[in-house]
């Protein structure tokens, strides 16, 4: 159980596109879901915090308007990087909270998916 | 203000044992969590304690002192495979993670 699944895993594109990436929570529902990003060789830095039916919180220095998250449902949260550019090339992880297992709010993370701005 | 601390890197040999330590500062807490993360992939759940003492799950076990803000991930019987970062993270009041920046472990023959 417990499984979050992320697409795409990989994704190249052009300087000034958007990107949607999908993280769904497949046995269990998700009040909250997170969006992680990490560059090489360094650790998880936390973006935003999705709330299913409300507006996501981002992390000091995270441009909302860039990086537009929706969390529809209990199990699904997109995060969208608008006019993406090299510099947001990089590994961004999702990760949702079971708030019903027997672990009590333990995290479970999606394979991540890879960005590559050209 | 929040703060987790743990070594940046280990070398350990295969077949034997090492202890990761953790120390950790928050507001309120909720419990610590330790994740694996193999390069290039996303983190992995191994643990959770929110009580005192040793929990132990195969070869690893981790434990916790609350008074202490001390936490250990315990791997025994070291394998190749164990080559990977070790996340702790600790849970505050508001049920937000709070991320140590991760202990790399290499595992040599």
């Amino acid at each position: 159980g417990a499984v979050v699944s992320q697409h795409p895993s990989w994704v190249i594109c052009k300087s000034g596109t958007s990107v949607k990436i999908e993280c769904r929570s497949l046995d269990f529902q998700a009040t909250t879901m997170f969006w992680y990003r990490q560059f090489p060789k360094q650790s998880l830095m936390l973006m935003a915090t999705s709330n299913e039916g409300s507006k996501a919180t981002y992390e000091q220095g995270v441009e909302k308007d860039k990086f537009l998250i929706n969390h529809a449902s209990l199990t699904l949260s997109t995060l969208t990087v608008t006019s993406a550019h090299p510099e947001d090339s990089s590994f961004y992880i999702c990760s949702a909270r079971d708030e019903g297992g027997g672990q009590v709010e333990t995290q479970y993370f999606g394979p991540g998916t890879r960005l590559l701005v050209l | 203000g929040q703060n987790i601390d743990q070594p940046t890197e280990m070398t350990a040999t295969e077949g034997a044992i090492v202890q990761i330590n953790c120390t950790y500062q928050t507001s309120g807490f909720n419990g610590l969590f330790w994740y694996q993360q193999h390069a290039g992939e996303a983190p992995t759940f191994l643990s959770y304690n929110v009580l005192d003492g040793l929990e132990e799950k195969g070869r690893f076990s981790s434990f916790l002192s609350r008074s202490k803000g001390y936490s250990y991930l315990l791997l025994k019987e070291l394998q190749m495979k164990d080559s990977a970062s070790y996340l702790c993270a600790a849970m505050d009041s508001n049920y937000q993670l709070i991320w140590g920046a991760g202990t790399k472990l290499i595992i040599k023959p």
